[in-house]
């Protein structure tokens, strides 16, 4: 079946800083891809998405890039804030699914020091 | 526009018990789909809902179960608790369309725990 792998953290990193955080996929044709957020104590926010190769999605200074090659759909951000600190989590839809039910990752934690 | 609101945001029950929890979209979204997350098995898909009819259906037991109503509120059950099934419940609505186009907005979750 279509799962994700997402690094494992927790990542930390200096304020400023650089981030990637890693996310493949396996899935058959061409799923749609998300990144969502969750900060303490509340539920997911979308982040970003992607629905077909080659698609680059972005917001808030992050961006991620639909990559069929690789199965890969990697989240970066060139300056990180201690605002940032929170769980990210990669997610697809199937291909064939018909609906909204979304395949996650196992969250990547990410901790930003001032 | 309000968001998706779940109730209760807490609960504790016991074993054996069962147990309702309650989910209301944003008004005008149709689906609702509920996801459990615990610290083991992460986010993991239950059902989703689409006017009033199960779509699509996770690998849980039939323990879990749920239904949604004419005005796309939804409630799922879960019978006979186990430790087990302590977790955050995740509800998340979405306007109809085709797979990918819509973005799913969740709620805050209510924290299930079973002692």
């Amino acid at each position: 079946g279509d799962s994700v792998t997402q690094m494992e953290g927790p990542v930390t990193l200096s304020e400023e800083a650089f981030l990637t955080i890693n996310c493949t996929y396996t899935a058959t044709g061409y799923p749609s891809l998300f990144w969502y957020v969750q900060y303490p104590g509340e539920g997911l926010q979308l982040l970003l998405k992607a629905t077909k190769a080659d698609d680059k999605g972005s917001n808030k200074g992050f961006e991620a890039t639909y990559r069929k090659e690789t199965t890969s759909f990697h989240l970066e951000k060139g300056s990180v804030q201690v605002s940032d600190s929170a769980v990210y989590f990669c997610a697809l839809i199937g291909f064939m699914e018909y609906g909204n039910k979304l395949v996650f990752g196992a969250g990547t934690i990410l901790r930003v020091k001032s | 526009k309000a968001g998706v609101t779940q109730t209760p945001r807490y609960l504790i029950k016991t074993r054996g018990q069962q147990v309702t929890l309650s989910c209301s979209p944003i008004s005008g979204h149709r689906s609702v789909s509920w996801y459990q997350q615990t610290p083991g098995q992460g986010l993991q898909f239950l059902f989703e809902y689409f006017s009033e009819t199960q779509r699509n259906k996770g690998n849980f037991p039939g323990r879990f179960s749920g239904r949604q109503f004419s005005n796309s509120r939804s409630e799922m059950n879960v019978s006979t608790l186990e430790l087990g099934d302590s977790a955050l419940y995740l509800c998340a609505s979405s306007l109809e369309g085709t797979q990918g186009s819509n973005e799913q907005f969740f709620g805050p979750g209510t924290r299930l725990t079973v002692l």
